[in-house]
């Protein structure tokens, strides 16, 4: 099955700075990869996505990137802002015509911007 | 704004009771997943359902957990016993064929004593 590895578990970085997460993933069947936002006790949140037909989407300061030769993928959120903290995962997942398929999931990223 | 609805929010049991956990989908969605959050093993998938019939509960301990869906409208997550390793945040999640993105509900915060 699918297998998906999240670096750094934990991340400070000042207020403005740029935050970098990365991700692997081990199946080359996998053509869909989300990321979440999670704040404390609440749902996780689809922030953006990226499909395996595309190499970089960006959504004002969130851009994610990927490499489908390589397997890994990458969160970037720029000008960082004190409601940016938050836990965020990737995940793996693969669609079809039928519908989506189960998320496999990264161990999470716990993100602290400080004012 | 149509959500994935989950009931009861929060249950505090004794261990060996019986839980059962709710999800209503988004209404047209035909795909339904359970996904269990602690903080040593993370978001992992227990079973999920397509146009109502089971595609995969290999995540889900057989012995204790079952996991239904009676109607497009309701799908259901029942522990017996439950035990104290079962606690955790028990998340449902809904997509449409038409989507990519999976929709969340709130979860159940389920604590067993």
């Amino acid at each position: 099955g699918e297998n998906v590895e999240q670096h750094p578990s934990t991340l400070s970085v000042q207020e403005g700075d740029s935050a970098v997460i990365k991700c692997t993933y081990s199946d080359s069947a996998s053509n869909y990869f989300p990321w979440y936002k999670q704040e404390l006790g609440k749902r996780p949140q689809l922030i953006i996505d990226i499909r395996s037909n595309v190499g970089e989407k960006k959504d004002q300061r969130i851009a994610v990137t990927l490499n489908k030769t390589a397997k890994h993928f990458s969160l970037h959120i720029t000008e960082t802002q004190p409601e940016d903290s938050a836990v965020y995962f990737c995940a793996a997942s693969l669609y079809s015509g039928a519908g989506s398929y189960q998320l496999t999931f990264g161990k999470g990223t716990k993100l602290s911007v400080i004012p | 704004d149509a959500r994935v609805t989950q009931t009861p929010r929060h249950k505090v049991t004794e261990m060996g009771q019986e839980v059962t956990m709710r999800c209503q989908p988004i209404l047209g969605h035909n795909t339904v997943f359970w996904y269990r959050q602690t903080m040593m093993q993370g978001l992992e998938l227990l079973a999920y359902f397509r146009n109502r019939a089971p595609l995969d509960d290999s995540g889900m301990p057989k012995d204790r957990f079952s996991a239904e869906m009676p109607d497009a409208t309701l799908a259901t997550l029942k522990i017996q016993p439950s035990e104290p390793r079962d606690s955790a945040v028990y998340f449902c999640a809904s997509a449409s064929h038409r989507e990519y993105e999976q929709y969340f509900g709130p979860g159940t915060r389920l604590t067993v004593t």
